[in-house]
């Protein structure tokens, strides 16, 4: 099966920089995703990580180490927008296809 | 345009009845999925559809059934509800392998279901 830590909560002040960690535990690892999620909505994509290393999208870089079974998230010149949810999500083998297992979330809040 | 939609957005009915979440996607993707999130905010997967199969089975209830009359829908049926039932109900699509290897998944904006 598959299993994954990270931080409940985390604060961080408006323009800083966060990173919200996460480990895993599976089998048949595909790649690590991560997702945002404001309170009332839907979770959204953000990225995802197959291969060792930083990938870039903007403001937001999610990284990835396959033999430490580890990644992050880091958010750069925060915004008080990104205040939400984020989750780590692994894709590992299921039955019969691919799964996608989440972490339980790390709450973000941006403070003036 | 909306791609993954459901209804309704609010849900709220008594113990031992049974109920519908509808869901349709406008994205054509392949595989579609149900997930429970709990007040924790826990979001588990229930179910997934791929080409109207079912191929994955989390261990849910059998009170719970997903029907899928095509591949751009997926409705999730609940009989007897119980209090334990109230959560946000969230249905998604992909497309096999994601966007481009990514295995993004796309959200519809969430069923609340209270149970009473």
């Amino acid at each position: 099966g598959q299993s994954l830590e990270q931080p409940s909560e985390v604060t961080a002040v408006e323009g800083a920089i966060v990173q919200i960690n996460c480990t895993y535990q599976t089998s048949g690892f595909y790649g690590l995703s991560w997702y945002q999620q404001h309170d009332g909505g839907a979770p959204t994509f953000l990225s995802y990580n197959a291969l060792d290393g930083l990938e870039e999208t903007g403001r937001f870089s999610s990284f990835l180490s396959r033999s430490d079974s580890y990644g992050y998230l880091l958010l750069q010149e925060l915004q008080m927008k990104d205040s939400a949810s984020y989750f780590c999500a692994v894709i590992g083998s299921g039955a019969g296809s691919y799964q996608l297992t989440f972490g339980k979330g790390t709450k973000l809040s941006v403070i003036p | 345009d909306t791609a993954v939609s459901q209804t309704p957005k609010y849900l709220v009915t008594q113990m031992g009845n049974d109920k519908s979440i509808k869901c349709e996607q406008n994205l054509g993707h392949d595989t579609m999925y149900w997930y429970k999130q709990d007040s924790k905010k826990f979001l588990k997967i229930m179910f997934s559809y791929n080409n109207k199969e079912l191929i994955i089975n989390e261990t849910v209830p059998n009170r719970f059934s997903p029907k899928s009359p095509d591949k751009a829908h997926l409705n999730l049926h609940i009989n007897s509800l119980e209090l334990g039932d109230s959560a946000v109900y969230f249905c998604a699509s992909s497309q096999e392998g994601g966007a481009g290897g990514s295995y993004e998944q796309y959200f519809g904006p969430g069923t609340r279901l209270t149970v009473t």
